[in-house]
Parts: C-alpha cells; structure tokens; sequence
C-alpha cells in the first residue's frame, strides 16, 4: 500500500524556468513532509521540509507548498538549473519516527 | 563520524551465497533505517530500528532477510541465498532521538548489490 505518490516518474523543464514537482498522500496522521534529492550512485540528500501545520516552506530557489485538505504537496524550484537534474523524492513521517517514501521524480533540466 | 556509513559501498555475489551489508549510523542517532532500491523504481522500506524497542520488520521482502543492531550503534543488514531480484541499491538511514518537528533522516551513500 503505497502511501505517498508521486504519479510523474519524470519531468524536463528548461533552464531557468519553474520547476513543480508534485506528490499526494494518503494518511492524515502524517505530520511532517520532507524532500530528499538524489544524484546516481549516491545516496538520497535533504532537501527542503515542512511541518503540517505549515502550507509553506521557502528556501532560496526551493519552495514547498502543502495543501493538507488535498492531502498534497508541491516543490518548486525557481529558476532551475542544469545541476538540479536528480531524482527527487517526496517523504513524510508518522508520528513514531516512522518515514513514507514516493517512489521518485526524476527531473531533467535542460541547458 | 560525520555521516551514516556503509560497507561495502559495491558488492558482487554468485546467487545463493549469503552476503551482509553493514551501516554505522550517525553518532547519537537513536533511529535506523534500512532501504532498498531497485533499478528504476523508488525508495523500499525494509526495516527500521528505534532505541531499545522492537524493530519494525514489516518491510522485509522475505525471511531470506534479516537485520540486527547492537545497541544504538552499527546494524548488519543479511541477506540469505541470495537471487538476482535482490540485486539493488541498499540505503541505510539514521534520524535523532527528537521525534519532533525538524526531525529529519540521513541517508548512507549505500551499498549496491549485484547478484549474479
């Protein structure tokens, strides 16, 4: 049962344009959202998060935005930039310490 | 140390041998997590380890898996008779004691498995 989605395995946007990347979720009891960005052959790196009792968490070109009644989350890079190309990936934590994975974003930004 | 460490960061076994996957979580680090990715799909949860409680064994794929911690240190992820499914990336992640809001998990650079 997969909890947290991210339906788009991929994306490609050009240089210097928004970058959305989207995931949804299916248990209210989450309470923290995070994201994680991972290059090949490494291992995933944070991101950027944010608290449910937030809608939104900005920092520098990264933005996340959390919509709880859609039981959705958002993360925009603006402008992207070629050394953005990963995979991204959307979490979210149960209360317990307990982390939900999607299953990735892979982003393309294309010089 | 400064990170989640894992060895061997590339492993390559016949199938049917056993192999054992080691990570040394950050230090003080009471939560640890393991994962496996497979070619082209996403984060899956294995197993997660929290203080001195039961480990949530729910994700282990089969009982060719298991996983031990000594403590609140190093953890020994094995993997029994291996098959050419299990070849992965295996991700190993710590998170602090604080379970409250900033909380995060740090992830190791991995150990890759081939099976062959």
């Amino acid at each position: 049962d997969q909890q947290v989605k991210q339906n788009s395995p991929s994306l490609s946007v050009q240089e210097g344009r928004i970058s959305i990347l989207n995931c949804d979720y299916t248990n209210s009891m989450f309470d923290y959202f995070l994201w994680y960005k991972k290059y090949p052959a490494e291992g995933p790196t944070f991101l950027i998060s944010i608290s449910s009792i937030k809608d939104k968490n900005e920092d520098g070109r990264f933005t996340v935005f959390l919509n709880k009644s859609a039981k959705h989350l958002s993360l925009h890079i603006v402008p992207s930039q070629p050394g953005d190309s990963a995979v991204y990936f959307c979490a979210a934590r149960k209360r317990g310490n307990q982390f939900y994975f999607g299953t990735g974003t892979s982003l393309t930004v294309i010089p | 140390g400064a990170g989640v460490s894992q060895s061997p960061s590339n492993k390559v076994t016949e199938k049917g041998k056993d192999v054992e996957l080691r990570c040394d979580p950050i230090s003080g680090h009471t939560a640890l997590y393991w994962y496996r990715q497979r070619l082209g799909q996403g984060l899956e949860f294995l197993i997660y380890f929290q203080g001195n409680s039961a480990p949530d064994k729910s994700g282990l794929p089969s009982d060719r898996f298991s996983a031990e911690r000594t403590g609140e240190s190093v953890s020994t992820l094995t993997i029994q008779r291996t098959q050419q499914e299990d070849s992965a990336v295996y991700l190993c992640a710590s998170s602090p004691t604080d379970r409250g809001p900033g909380n995060t998990i740090y992830f190791g650079e991995g150990s890759w498995l081939t099976v062959v």
